[in-house]
């Protein structure tokens, strides 16, 4: 089992549909990344939650500490936000620090 | 919030020769990091780049195959060496700011896509 687990794999929606991400993890300390990655590689960090959710523009992300669950929800979507979505989970093993990844989840918006 | 520069953005090249890529910030990050993108993966850490020391290398990799620089707080560089086509990937580099779990700001160069013939 993946230490980190996203869902769905791939997901393709029209525009302005309303778009959720799922994130699992069975690792880490209470802190879940959200980034998004464009075609060509480039990786944007969305944000950073510890608790309950946060908000910028469409895009809103909540997380359940208890529970090692987290949710990136896009509204009225957009081609646009069309692009590759990745999880991540810090982690301190042997006082290191370091993210573990998901394997992303790899959106497409059709106009 | 900091920008990373990264360079080059792609390259192709022979087996047994090596490339070195860079990566500049424009403002001082805690931390730089390496990762690797193989396809279809997820990212994998190469190493953390220590600022005037040596790298913190994860399992599986190891300094004479991935030499890295750190000379100062906003430039760093990753050499694959003696290349073959398993090293055909996306690199990536990471920089910081902030604690692990506190405010912390993720920053990443735009990639490096690397096919080795």
């Amino acid at each position: 089992k993946n230490e980190v687990e996203q869902s769905p794999q791939n997901l393709t929606a029209q525009e302005g549909e309303f778009i959720t991400i799922n994130c699992s993890y069975s690792v880490g300390i209470s802190a879940l990344h959200w980034l998004q990655q464009h075609p060509g590689g480039g990786i944007v960090s969305l944000f950073m939650l510890s608790s309950g959710k946060k908000k910028h523009g469409r895009l809103i992300a909540t997380i359940n500490i208890q529970e090692k669950h987290s949710s990136l929800h896009i509204t009225a979507s957009h081609p646009r936000d069309s692009a590759v979505y990745i999880c991540a989970v810090p982690v301190i093993p042997g006082g290191s620090e370091k993210l573990v990844f998901g394997k992303g989840t790899k959106l497409t918006v059709n106009p | 919030s900091a920008v990373i520069s990264q360079k080059p953005s792609r390259d192709i090249c022979q087996r047994g020769t090596s490339l070195t890529i860079q990566c500049q910030v424009d403002s001082q990050v805690t931390m730089m990091f390496w990762y690797r993108q193989q396809p279809g993966q997820s990212l994998t850490l190469i190493a953390t780049a220590n600022q005037g020391s040596e790298a913190t290398y994860e399992s599986g990799f190891v300094i004479d195959k991935f030499p890295i620089s750190r000379p100062n707080l906003t430039f760093s560089t990753l050499t694959v060496s003696n290349m073959s086509p398993e090293d055909s990937s996306i690199y990536l580099c990471s920089g910081r700011t902030g604690g692990i779990t506190t405010n912390e700001k993720l920053f990443f160069g735009s990639g490096t896509q690397l096919s080795v013939l």
